[in-house]
């Protein structure tokens, strides 16, 4: 099973930063990898795919990178909208399909 | 629009049953590759089970293995879940989630918005 570890498992930002996600694969992924977004009593809402493709209808702020085992969501200026949990996710080695632990943004 | 919606939820004893669906619609549903994703109070995503467009491929979480059962109708666009012998650790929050595309080993692009499982005596 393909463990994934996001950091940090919480960061506080102020409104109109630039806020950087990282998640790590413990074996290659290549770049089977996604983002979700997911704010308090929502489901989980996809942001990117392929590492690095934006889903229809996300901010051109929110941009993905990295490919292997080291990925990266960064979030250019953090609107009030932004703060929420963000999640990672391989669909590269399966069953099973693996999530990180999440990352929460929070307001500084 | 693509819209999933899940039903079934509800408190049950510890080994009670319970059979959630998920009705889907916006989109050709017997094209799509779907799952059950889970969240535990407080917790992150946990993925449960996955079933082929055309139910010849199906695969469970070891979580749940020889418990829950995936299943599907594609003439009534529907989901389900039977969920046997819960247990506490069940508890959570389950949605059903769409793939991308046609095969299995991509993100899941659509989400229900959740169905709450409480085991509890």
């Amino acid at each position: 099973e393909i463990v994934m570890t996001q950091s940090p498992a919480t960061l506080s930002v102020s409104p109109g930063e630039r806020a950087t996600l990282s998640c790590r694969a413990s074996q290659s992924v290549s770049n089977n990898l996604a983002w979700y977004q997911q704010k308090a009593g929502q489901a989980p809402r996809l942001l990117i795919f392929g590492a690095s493709t934006r889903a229809t209808g996300i901010p051109a702020r929110f941009s993905g990178s990295g490919s292997g085992t080291d990925f990266t969501l960064t979030i250019s200026s953090l609107q009030s909208e932004d703060f929420a949990v963000y999640y990672c996710q391989q669909y590269n080695n399966w069953p099973p399909w693996t999530f990180g632990q999440g990352t929460k943004v929070e307001i500084k | 629009e693509v819209q999933l919606v899940e039903s079934g939820g509800g408190l049950v004893k510890p080994g009670g049953s319970l059979r959630l669906s998920c009705a889907a619609s916006g989109f050709t549903f017997s094209s799509y590759n779907m799952n059950w994703v889970r969240q535990a109070p407080g917790k992150g995503l946990e993925w449960v089970a996955s079933i082929s467009s055309t139910s010849s491929y199906i695969y469970y979480a070891d979580s749940v293995k020889g418990r829950f059962t995936i299943s599907r109708d594609n003439a009534k666009n529907s989901l389900y879940l039977q969920m046997n012998s819960l247990r506490a650790e069940d508890t959570a929050v389950y949605y059903c989630a769409r793939v991308s595309g046609q095969l299995l080993s991509r993100d899941f692009d659509y989400w229900g918005q959740g169905s709450l499982v409480t085991v509890s005596s």
